[in-house]
């Protein structure tokens, strides 16, 4: 099946700064999405991003297909961005696979 | 509205209970999903419902029972569970393959 890393896996910063986050996939896709789970669990759509670039606030995201990768920028962080990252991709039809996910924490 | 909910939030359940989880969304999707999440981990797809029909079940355990009563529900249906099925167990829908999933909060179970 296809393999999706994320990376780093922990990241730790201050209020403020900028982050990009990396997503890693072994195969061609056509559905990539970007997640943010909450410390409550919650996950929350970012970006539907199978190929080029989205902003979204301070939030910006940019797929290259042909090489296989995914970043997402935050900008400006808050302690609010604090929480799990996870990009995910579908295989075949309906199954959407999961990285490991990077853990950011924003310290005020 | 981009709503899934899922009820309850937190269950607390013996090892010889019967209980059952709840999803709902008023989307208007024709997908919704169970997938579990264990601590530390990422979502795992349990079951896929596709125009209210069973099109995937990744191997889950009989003691999971999957139930789609109609296009807005989806309930999950737990008898004779492990301790190590305590997770959190996330419900989502999706208007179409493949499209975006939108999640619901979850339901976090503790078996005990």
């Amino acid at each position: 099946g296809i393999q999706v890393e994320q990376s780093p896996p922990d990241l730790i910063l201050q209020e403020g700064a900028n982050s990009t986050l990396r997503c890693n996939f072994s195969d061609s896709v056509n559905n990539l999405q970007w997640f943010h789970q909450n410390p409550w669990g919650q996950l929350i759509n970012l970006f539907y991003i199978p190929s080029g670039t989205k902003q979204n606030g301070r939030l910006s995201a940019t797929t290259v297909a042909t090489e296989r990768y995914s970043l997402l920028y935050i900008s400006s962080s808050q302690t609010t961005d604090s929480g799990v990252y996870f990009c995910a991709v579908v295989q075949g039809a309906q199954k959407l696979v999961f990285g490991q996910g990077t853990r950011l924490t924003i310290n005020p | 509205d981009t709503e899934v909910t899922q009820t309850p939030k937190h269950l607390v359940m013996g090892m010889t209970n019967k209980k059952s989880l709840k999803c709902e969304q008023h989307m208007g999707h024709r997908a919704m999903y169970w997938y579990k999440q264990k601590a530390k981990k990422p979502p795992e797809l349990m079951f896929v419902y596709s125009y209210e029909k069973l099109s995937i079940n990744e191997s889950v355990p009989s003691r999971f029972s999957p139930e789609c009563p109609n296009s807005s529900l989806l309930n999950l249906h737990l008898h004779a569970l492990q301790p190590e099925d305590s997770a959190l167990y996330l419900c989502a829908s999706s208007q179409g393959l493949p499209v975006t999933q939108y999640f619901g909060p979850g339901t976090r179970l503790t078996v005990l």
